[in-house]
């Protein structure tokens, strides 16, 4: 099975700094996706950006943007110009065949 | 368009009895997924079901169970609850399809509290 793994429990930075939150997955498997989701403190999980492992382009949103690393198996994602909002419990998220699973989440708290 | 809904938001039990949570996918949406998400384990996966079948399956007991309706909607069941079943009980839609990236769209959660 897939395993996901974010090494960074709790992460801080200053509003309107960049921070990046990291994530690898183990796998064996060629086609696959990757994603960020943001849980903010109301619950809802919510879509960041999503990369599909065949294009090699990082996928950016915005002030969001990740390094894909298919080689190294790495996903990390950069938030520039981080706003309050920004507070939340971030996802990384490795799906194949409709299987989607996660990684243990880093708590990012954007600090005024 | 109404997003992904869950039933109810909130419910407490006690041990040994038996929860059914409900989970109403985005219009058009095939699949549907549950999660459950507590503190120490974060978010694991239960199981998915597209067109009433289930088609990926996590690794959880047998207390735990599914099921899809015609119309796409969901149940999930828990029997005999124990006090570690307590948790947030996440249900995700999807088109299903096996082309192209199926994001997955969250409902709010069923926070579950057994006593």
């Amino acid at each position: 099975a897939q395993t996901v793994t974010q090494s960074q429990p709790e992460m801080s930075v200053q509003e309107a700094e960049t921070v990046t939150l990291s994530c690898t997955y183990d796998t064996s498997e060629n086609n696959y996706y990757l994603f960020w989701y943001k849980q903010p403190p109301s619950r809802q999980m919510i879509l960041v950006i999503r990369q599909e492992a065949y294009k090699q382009q990082n996928a950016t949103e915005n002030r969001f943007s990740v390094n894909f690393q298919k080689a190294a198996k790495s996903f990390s994602l950069k938030i520039s110009d981080s706003q309050l909002g920004d507070t939340a419990m971030y996802f990384c998220a490795f799906m194949r065949n409709n299987d989607m699973r996660f990684g243990a989440g880093t708590r990012l708290t954007v600090k005024p | 368009k109404a997003g992904v809904t869950q039933t109810p938001r909130y419910l407490i039990k006690t041990r040994g009895q038996q929860v059914t949570l409900s989970c109403s996918p985005i219009s058009g949406h095939r699949s549907v997924s549950w999660y459950q998400q507590t503190p120490g384990q974060g978010l694991q996966f239960l199981f998915e079901y597209f067109s009433e079948t289930q088609r990926n399956k996590g690794n959880f007991p047998g207390r735990f169970s599914g099921r899809q309706f015609s119309n796409s909607r969901s149940e999930m069941n828990v029997s005999t609850l124990e006090l570690g079943d307590s948790a947030l009980y996440l249900c995700a839609s999807s088109a299903g399809t096996s082309a192209g990236a199926n994001v997955l769209t969250f409902g709010a959660g069923s926070r579950l509290t057994v006593l």
